[in-house]
């Protein structure tokens, strides 16, 4: 399996729900990332985690919320969003620090909106 | 993160070579040069990665400069799948243990036309 696979493809959210995004890989990659990426921009990184533990945070709202259950699993709980937070959402996985020698695997994200 | 830079867009016709620019002059001895494609709609794809030496693999080559400050992505016939955006990307070597960032600049368009 070289595939990371995120649920669900769509969202619509009320500003007041609750929703989580999900990821799965199962290549052993021990360190997983969430990207959120506006229309006609590049990814921008939110959440390292390495070896089940949050090692990153770019400063990101309360309201977004990452969880890592498991060296195969990442969440990314939604609460309290605004429409500006109306995004493409992408998990990506890669061998820890040893990445830096081999590439990251992208999900093909979750497109987000919030009205 | 080292900064790179790209031209914003390239056009290229359908089975005619690519090579795609990047300046990274401030790279450091143990960045990695990394290049991802993003196709419309999709999520980034990893194409291919170096550090000193040119490297080829199924998908294109990668040149880099003697001095690192400047590598070129090759793309030797291109199609009309290829059309995307191309972002060349430094990436050092996190610490024992962590996971180092990949920070995405702003890419070069790819168009690609019969």
């Amino acid at each position: 399996d070289t595939e990371v696979t995120q649920t669900p493809k769509h969202l619509v959210m009320g500003m007041t729900n609750k929703k989580s995004l999900k990821c799965e890989q199962h290549m052993g990659h021990r360190a997983m990332y969430w990207y959120k990426q506006k229309a006609k921009k590049p990814p921008e990184l939110m959440f390292v985690y390495s070896y089940e533990k949050l090692s990153i945070n770019e400063s990101v709202p309360s309201r977004f919320s990452p969880e890592c259950p498991n060296s195969s699993l990442l969440n990314l709980h939604l609460h309290a969003l605004q429409p500006e937070d109306s995004a493409l959402y992408l998990c990506a996985s890669s061998q820890g620090a040893q990445g830096a020698r081999a590439g990251y695997t992208f999900g093909s994200g979750t497109r987000l909106t919030v009205v | 993160d080292a900064k790179t830079t790209q031209p914003n867009s390239m056009e290229s016709n359908e089975e005619e070579p690519v090579h795609l620019p990047c300046n990274h002059s401030t790279i450091s001895g143990t960045d990695y040069i990394h290049w991802y494609r993003q196709l419309p709609s999709q999520g980034p794809e990893y194409v291919i990665h170096g550090l000193t030496s040119n490297v080829n693999n199924r998908m294109a080559s990668l040149a880099i400069a003697e001095d690192r400050k400047s590598s070129t992505l090759i793309l030797h016939r291109a199609t009309l799948r290829d059309a995307a955006v191309y972002y060349c990307i430094l990436r050092g070597l996190g610490t024992t243990g962590t996971a180092s960032k990949l920070t995405f600049g702003t890419g070069t368009r790819l168009q690609v036309t019969l």
